[in-house]
């Protein structure tokens, strides 16, 4: 399978414990991408990476969140102190063009977070 | 900052009938792009438009973005039970490269 996956697909937690998701993109793929989307919206974005270089993150990103991209392949979303709020499907999309517009975001299957 | 809303939220049909979906930004779009996600599973990429009033077409889908780019619409002519889900509309606006998704319109079509 050569598409974006996405591990684990689901997790249930306790709140106030630590989670980290995986993110395996398509292998050509420069620019990864990680969203969250709650019941009823669209995806909300959170951060990117292009390559190894994270290069913008969202306000919605507080300090429990930090995300890695430590070789320009794989990425990990951490959040830390798990909050009932943070209960959301968070997607990892990648894509292989650098410039702005004009690429086609690929997207996982998401992993489903539920804070007890 | 900018929004991206879509009109109706959601939408229920009979099989066989026309839909039409309606994405308006709150400003200039270098892009847009449709994707659809079916129910329990992820945004799927469907087309992406560039050119100010272009109009393409897959099968019985029909997207069009407006000539101020800061609209767009997609259309399904004679629905299908297979057209159920979600479809969002998404831009790159100004001086970022976040993408940023419509609210999305849910397409429920009954056979």
């Amino acid at each position: 399978d050569t598409g974006v996956s996405q591990n684990p697909r689901h997790k249930i937690t306790k709140r106030g414990q630590n989670v980290t998701f995986r993110c395996d993109p398509i292998s050509e793929h420069n620019r990864l991408y990680w969203y969250r989307q709650t019941l009823g919206q669209g995806p909300e974005f959170l951060t990117y990476f292009q390559n190894e270089a994270q290069l913008e993150k969202s306000r919605l990103l507080s300090d429990r969140f930090s995300a890695e991209r430590p070789k320009g392949s794989f990425s990990t979303l951490e959040i830390q102190r798990t909050e009932q709020g943070d209960s959301a499907m968070y997607l990892c999309a990648s894509s292989s063009q650098g410039g702005r517009g004009g690429e086609t975001q690929y997207f996982g299957p998401g992993t489903r977070l539920l804070v007890l | 900052g900018q929004q991206v809303m879509q009109i109706p939220q959601y939408q229920h049909v009979q099989e066989g009938e026309d839909f039409t979906t309606y994405c308006n930004s709150s400003t200039t779009l270098s892009n847009i792009q449709w994707y659809k996600q079916r129910p329990g599973g992820h945004p799927v990429f469907l087309i992406q438009l560039v050119k100010s009033g272009e109009v393409k077409k897959q099968k019985r889908l029909t997207f069009q973005f407006g000539e101020a780019k800061k609209n767009s619409s997609l259309h399904i002519t004679a629905t299908q039970t297979t057209d159920v889900g979600t479809y969002f509309c998404a831009g790159y606006g100004g001086a970022t490269n976040k993408l940023i998704f419509g609210t999305g319109t849910l397409l429920a079509v009954q056979p």
